[in-house]
């Protein structure tokens, strides 16, 4: 399809391992960004990738969170050593980058990470 | 810095009743503003956007108008439905870069039949 999709739907996952979450954006977005949207809340932003620019990270929680993109395309975003506090659903969004400035982001389905 | 605050919810409608959300913002200078809604199961979408003062972004039967004066960007529909039962985001971006979209915390739409 045309879309943000991300792989997988849904994770379950013990305490501790390490979860690798997928995204592949819309074709010619240069622009990627992570949130993670908890329970009840409201979107929190946890990283941007604008081109080959080096990505702003100012909003992972801790240094068992990265993310890297590949090839200015697919993004994968890492738990390490998950916690419980990490349950959430992940989303993934692009947009494009017209005249210097970001248009509106597109949305993927987001993981469900649960953290047993 | 940017912020965006939201009517709290749940609401819950009848089918056919007007609704207003409320949203207002604060920012240092001139951003854009946005409606996301997310169907139950699914990813965020954009509903609608306004770029500048007084413009009125509209979608679906949904209205929105920028109102600088009074900071607020509140979504309208004058008759709601059962599939507009959902979670609406009000958001704003200012500048250049996608990293200073600012979302807020959602209110969560119900529509009984």
């Amino acid at each position: 399809g045309a879309g943000v999709s991300q792989s997988p739907s849904n994770k379950v996952t013990e305490k501790g391992k390490d979860v690798e979450l997928r995204c592949d954006p819309i074709s010619g977005h240069t622009a990627l960004y992570w949130y993670r949207q908890s329970l009840g809340q409201g979107l929190e932003f946890l990283i941007y990738f604008q081109g080959n620019s080096a990505p702003d990270k100012s909003g992972l929680p801790s240094d068992r969170f990265s993310a890297e993109r590949t090839g200015g395309s697919v993004s994968t975003l890492t738990i390490q050593r998950t916690q419980q506090e990490d349950s959430a659903v992940y989303l993934c969004a692009s947009s494009a980058r017209i005249a210097g400035i970001d248009n509106e982001q597109f949305f993927g389905p987001g993981t469900r990470l649960t953290v047993l | 810095g940017n912020s965006v605050t939201q009517m709290e919810g749940p609401v819950t409608l009848s089918e056919e009743a007007f609704l207003t959300i409320n949203c207002t913002y604060t920012a240092t200078g001139y951003p854009s503003l946005f409606w996301y809604v997310q169907y139950p199961g699914e990813g965020l979408q954009l509903l609608l956007k306004a770029t500048k003062a007084d413009d009125k972004g509209s979608n679906k039967g949904f209205e929105a108008t920028y109102r600088k004066e009074t900071t607020s960007f509140h979504l309208e529909k004058g008759s709601v439905q059962v599939s507009d039962s959902a979670v609406y985001f009000c958001a704003l971006s200012e500048g250049n870069y996608g990293q200073n979209f600012v979302f807020g915390p959602g209110t969560r739409l119900s529509v009984l039949p």
